[in-house]
């Protein structure tokens, strides 16, 4: 997967908690990218950075943050954890936005009870 | 929206034939992209295509791209059982400035 990993793989938590996702890459790519991944959705980008302590939203960050301290580490944090979180996230990793291509990681599977 | 759409929703072929799968999209774009998600995994790019070019090939794969029609079609000649799988296209343009993606067809090859 191109030097990406993502932990943990999975993860139960319940409403009301906070969770940090963390997506870690080996490629020393600028751009990093959350999505989740919903059935009848396909993939919506929730934030990306484009370097270091450089991050934007996307179509869906209600509910989310993220940091990037460091090149190769990208986190995800749910504030207060929701059932509508629920949903299986992936990190993708890409050297420009958009005219390049991405790489994913292996995705986390998250349940909110 | 910008995301584009990919049809059928679902495809089932016998081993050996040939799997079409189209998006469609409503903006002006830079470039298309085509990936694959196997079950359970992340997903793969399979090709890129630029606004300036009409069709791609990579190994099996054949892409083409209509911008007067804002559509591209994915070809896999001699479908294989290993190509089972979900495919998903993926924009870049318009005023997002950030790739976009369909929900994907999902593809059963079957022996």
């Amino acid at each position: 997967d191109a030097g990406i990993t993502q932990s943990p793989r999975h993860k139960v938590t319940e409403t009301g908690t906070p969770v940090t996702l963390r997506c870690h890459q080996t490629e020393n790519h600028r751009y990093m990218y959350w999505y989740r991944q919903d059935p009848g959705h396909g993939l919506r980008l929730i934030h990306y950075s484009y370097g270091v302590k450089d991050t934007d939203k996307g179509e869906v960050s209600d509910g989310y943050s993220v940091s990037r301290s460091k090149t190769e580490d990208f986190l995800l944090t749910l504030e207060s954890a929701t059932s509508s979180q629920t949903s299986v996230y992936f990190c993708a990793i890409s050297e420009s936005t958009g005219t390049d291509t991405q790489y994913f990681g292996p995705g986390t599977r998250l349940t909110v009870l | 929206s910008q995301q584009g759409e990919e049809d059928p929703q679902a495809l089932s072929i016998q081993e050996g034939e040939n799997a079409t799968m189209n998006c469609s999209y409503k903006t002006s774009i830079n470039n298309l992209q085509w990936y694959r998600q196997n079950s359970g995994r992340g997903l793969v790019h399979l090709i890129l295509i630029r606004s300036n070019e009409r069709e791609k090939h990579s190994g099996r794969l054949r892409v083409t791209l209509d911008t007067s029609k804002k559509s591209s079609s994915l070809l896999i000649t001699a479908s294989r059982a290993a190509d089972t799988a979900s495919y998903f296209c993926a924009i870049y343009g318009g005023t997002a400035s950030k790739l976009t993606f369909g929900t994907g067809t999902r593809l059963q090859v079957t022996l």
